[in-house]
């Protein structure tokens, strides 16, 4: 079954860091652009982040630019994003996505970060 | 950015009825416009592709089209379980923006 599973939400302090884990099963990892999109409670879909195939090309959102680092380990099949120095405004619930022919067509089940004293 | 505007942000309708959702990119997107249903407390799940390429599983009353910049997607014949939302995305532009979105509520 051609699965994604986040992992590595919860509650975060201002100003802290927390890293979320996606892990993928059930196809080729290597071959796949991957994506994270972001939530926030009510609220709509936000794209976050993108890392290629192999993991040498990476881009942002503006409003995260310098604090999520998006990495990958192929041989693990394994996507993650690194948060530091969160703000309030990044608690959301985090999707984890592939894509195929230029849309996200698996997506994880989603984790919840939540930024509060 | 490219901004995409999705309209109506939500609708009302009955099972059986026929409902159209529109976006609009601020700039040429050709076709790399897709659409996404989420049902509450879930995961998006892909519809629409290339503007108008059904996904495989997807039921066949849904439907996309356009190109440029005027996009729809039309769902005929309203299911019980297509009450959800409903959002575009461009693929065309860094960042991948999303429409606003859409919400289908049962009349």
């Amino acid at each position: 079954e051609v699965q994604l599973v986040e992992s590595g939400g919860g509650l975060v302090q201002p100003g802290g860091s927390v890293r979320l884990s996606c892990a993928a099963s059930g196809f080729t990892f290597t071959t796949h652009w991957m994506h994270w999109v972001r939530q926030a409670p009510g609220k709509g879909l936000v794209w976050v982040s993108r890392i290629s195939y192999d993991g040498t090309a990476t881009t942002y959102t503006e409003s995260v630019k310098g604090r999520l680092t998006v990495s990958r380990d192929n041989a693990k099949n394994m996507l993650f994003l690194q948060m530091d120095s969160v703000r309030v405004e990044d608690s959301a619930v985090y999707y984890c996505a592939r894509e195929s022919l230029n849309a996200f067509d698996i997506w994880g089940q989603g984790t919840m970060v939540t930024v509060s004293p | 950015d490219n901004q995409i505007t999705q309209s109506p942000s939500s609708l009302s309708a009955s099972v059986g009825e026929s409902v159209t959702i529109t976006c609009r990119a601020s700039q040429s997107i050709f076709s790399y416009l897709n659409w996404y249903q989420q049902r509450p407390g879930k995961a998006p799940r892909l519809l629409i592709y290339a503007a108008s390429s059904l996904q495989s599983g997807v039921p066949l009353r849904f439907s996309g089209s356009g190109s440029g910049t005027d996009f729809t997607l039309t769902i005929s014949s309203l299911q019980p379980e297509d009450f959800a939302t409903y959002y575009c995305q461009q693929t065309y532009n860094i960042p991948r923006t999303f429409g606003q979105g859409t919400k289908v509520e049962i009349k």
